[in-house]
């Protein structure tokens, strides 16, 4: 079975703190993404990785940066927490399969509140 | 802009009544997958279905695949307390490699 693990489940950070989320796959996925899920409002892509080294920006990107410096290791960093961007943070990897299927494999979730 | 709008956005029913959840797109899918996602988990992979036409079932889950391929359907019959989560429609549109998710429907079954 695939598994997809998040560094907390649960964290607390002040304005202005530089924080980072950590997500490691262990199926030697190539792709891997970092969501935010508000209510009301889903899914949103903030990044992606198809390889390593290399990130692509999702639909939110401001705010946020990525690392990927191992295939099986994906960072999300907040340069700068503001009180906006308490969410859900999802991490998610996927392989990419013949006939344009694709499964994206979640962690269990990284709930940030910034006071 | 490419969207999957997923219908109705909220339902609560009691435990076995039937059910059905509707994901639809302007866009072609080349295929089209359902999660769902339990309160303060990531979302989990039900099932994909990839021919237009193709139904496919998962004990008292029916899930279909429009003919033209821009709208899928899950259905639920006797649900169950356990069937209570948020259910999202996600995939490719056809020609493109970003993957989308639908806007979701959170289901409640009462017992």
């Amino acid at each position: 079975d695939v598994k997809v693990t998040q560094s907390s489940r649960y964290l607390v950070k002040r304005t202005g703190e530089k924080v980072f989320l950590e997500c490691v796959q262990d199926m030697d996925h190539e792709n891997m993404f970092w969501y935010r899920q508000d209510p009301g409002l889903g899914l949103r892509l903030i990044y992606f990785s198809y390889d390593v080294k290399m990130k692509e920006k999702g639909d939110i990107p401001e705010g946020y940066s990525v690392s990927r410096e191992k295939k099986e290791r994906f960072s999300l960093i907040l340069e700068s927490a503001s009180t906006n961007q308490t969410s859900m943070y999802l991490c998610a990897s996927s392989s990419w399969t013949s006939g344009g299927t694709d499964t994206q494999y979640f962690g269990p979730g990284t709930r940030l509140t910034v006071l | 802009t490419q969207l999957l709008e997923q219908s109705p956005q909220f339902l609560s029913i009691q435990e076995g009544e039937n059910l059905t959840v509707y994901c639809n797109s302007s866009s072609v899918f080349s295929s089209l997958q359902w999660y769902r996602q339990e309160p303060g988990e990531g979302p989990v992979l039900l099932v994909t279905v990839v021919t237009g036409g193709e139904v496919k079932k998962l004990k008292r889950l029916t899930f279909q695949f429009g003919d033209a391929r821009k709208d899928s359907s899950l259905h639920i019959t006797a649900a169950q307390t356990g069937d209570t989560g948020l259910y999202l429609c996600a995939g490719f549109p056809s020609g493109t490699y970003k993957y989308i998710f639908g806007t979701g429907t959170r289901l409640k079954v009462l017992a």
